[in-house]
């Protein structure tokens, strides 16, 4: 496709349920984040992927978030016992740049996750 | 560590011109970006500063003054459709994350 996909566009979960949402980069981009974003806050940091490679997971709240990109494509965000504080918008973005030099970020919609 | 700060919302008149404001504290980062969000929406690339001074780029434009630690966005002859949030970032050299400030939103009324 033309741009970042993820999906689901909306998830509801029950507090203490597990939840999975998907990243579909856009083609040949080598590194891909996600990011957390609260309701008319600015996206906050959780992992950086290159490649299949998780070089920083500085960002991720708590052992029940993991994420993954087994062939450096693809990328899913799992978190686990989901808890109300966990309610947000996660947006994944990918850009072609490999290294620490800059390059623009490309987002996808976001999933809006609500845990109620 | 990285501080970005910007205001928290805008309201400006169709036609008119809006400068967004945002400061920050860092240790060294290459260039500034401006991305635009419309509500529910991706954010979006606007510009990139990576020399200080004015980058122009049709109604929007871009400044950033390292020795200040501030950089603005302008938008002239405002349209309806450039309500929006509107959000500056750094990657902190050497590291690979993009820190984004927390975003202004900005109204425009008719």
């Amino acid at each position: 496709g033309a741009g970042v996909s993820q999906s689901p566009r909306y998830k509801v979960a029950k507090r203490g349920q597990d939840v999975a949402l998907r990243c579909d980069p856009i083609s040949g981009h080598v590194s891909l984040f996600w990011y957390q974003q609260a309701l008319g806050q600015g996206p906050e940091f959780l992992t950086y992927f290159q490649n299949e490679a998780q070089l920083d997971k500085s960002g991720l709240p708590s052992d029940r978030f993991f994420a993954e990109r087994p062939e450096g494509s693809v990328s899913t965000l799992k978190i686990q016992r989901t808890q109300q504080e966990d309610s947000a918008v996660y947006l994944c973005a990918s850009s072609f740049e490999s290294g620490t030099g800059d390059s623009p970020l490309h987002f996808g919609n976001g999933t809006r996750l609500t845990v109620t | 560590g990285q501080n970005i700060d910007q205001p928290t919302e805008m309201t400006a008149t169709e036609g008119a011109i809006v400068q967004i404001n945002c400061t920050y504290q860092t240790s060294g980062f290459n260039g500034l970006f401006w991305y635009q969000q419309h509500a529910g929406e991706a954010p979006t690339f606007l510009s990139y500063n990576v020399l200080d001074g004015l980058e122009e780029k049709g109604r929007f434009s871009s400044f950033l003054s390292r020795s200040k630690g501030y950089s603005y966005l302008l938008l002239k002859e405002l349209q309806m459709k450039d309500s929006a949030s509107y959000l500056c970032a750094v990657r902190e050299r050497g590291t690979y994350k993009y820190i984004f400030g927390t975003g202004t939103r900005l109204k425009v009324l008719a």
